[in-house]
C-alpha cells in the first residue's frame, strides 16, 4: 500500500462546476500538508500550504485536512478551463524531510 | 515570495555526453535541496537530497555514479547527468526545502 493515494482521473468536469480533489495517508505523523499544480513540462506550482487539521481558504481554492480520517481535500469553486492541469496533494512531517507524493490528479474544465 | 531558479529548461545532448543542470535560489539560502525526476503522465520520483557542503544521500536506485549532485553554497545546487543515455530522458526538478518547498520551473532533458 502506498503513503499517500490519489485517484489518476482524468476527471473531466463542465466550466463552472466545483471540483473536488482527495488524497488519502497512511502515516499519522504527517503534520504538512499542500496541493501544487502542474502543467505540462512545468515545475510543481504551490496552491495551498496545510498545518495540521482544518480548513484553509484562497480565492476559489479551499483545502481541507481531516487528521483523524487521514484525508485531505481541495475543492475548487468557479472552475475555468486554465484550471485544467494535473494536481498534486503532498505531505510530510517535518519541514526538512522528503515530500512523500500523491499519483497527481488530471482534472479537465471543459468551457 | 521565495524563488528557485531553474536553468536550462530544456536540453537536447547525445548519447554520451554530460549535461548539467542547476538550481539557484533567490532572495533565500538552501541548506537541503531535493532533486526529482519525473516520466510522463507519473508523479515526482525523489531521486537524492543535498545538504549544503555535503554529500548528497541518494534513494535506493539511483546511481551516484550517474547522477553527481554538488551543492557547495547555500544558494546553488547542480546536478550533472554523465554519460547520458537515451534512458535518462526525462523531466528534472529541483527543490528548496522550507514551509512550504519551494520548486524549480524544472529541465526536459533529451538525450539522441
Amino acid at each position: 500500500q502506498k503513503e499517500v493515494e490519489q485517484d489518476p482521473g482524468p476527471l473531466s468536469v463542465p466550466e463552472g462546476a466545483i471540483v473536488s480533489l482527495n488524497c488519502t495517508y497512511s502515516n499519522s505523523a504527517f503534520q504538512y500538508f499542500m496541493w501544487y499544480r502542474q502543467y505540462s513540462r512545468k515545475g510543481p506550482e504551490l496552491l495551498m500550504y496545510t498545518y495540521s487539521s482544518g480548513n484553509k481558504e484562497d480565492g476559489r481554492f479551499t483545502a481541507q485536512v481531516d487528521k483523524s480520517s487521514k484525508y485531505i481535500s481541495l475543492f475548487i469553486r468557479d472552475s475555468q478551463p486554465s484550471d485544467s492541469a494535473t494536481y498534486l496533494c503532498a505531505m510530510n512531517q517535518d519541514s526538512n524531510y522528503q515530500l512523500i507524493w500523491g499519483a497527481g490528479t488530471k482534472l479537465i474544465i471543459k468551457p | 515570495g521565495a524563488v528557485v531558479s531553474q536553468h536550462p529548461s530544456w536540453v537536447i545532448c547525445k548519447s554520451g555526453t554530460s549535461v548539467k543542470i542547476e538550481c539557484r535560489s533567490l532572495d533565500f539560502q538552501a541548506t537541503t535541496m531535493f532533486w526529482y525526476r519525473q516520466f510522463p503522465k507519473q508523479s515526482l520520483m525523489l531521486m537524492a537530497t543535498s545538504n549544503e557542503g555535503s554529500k548528497a544521500t541518494y534513494e535506493q536506485g539511483v546511481e551516484k555514479d550517474k547522477f553527481l549532485i554538488n551543492h557547495a553554497s547555500l544558494t546553488l545546487s547542480t546536478l550533472t547527468v554523465t554519460s547520458a543515455h537515451p534512458e535518462d530522458s526525462s523531466f528534472y526538478i529541483c527543490s528548496a526545502s522550507g514551509t512550504p518547498p519551494v520548486f524549480g520551473s524544472g529541465t526536459q532533458l533529451s538525450v539522441l
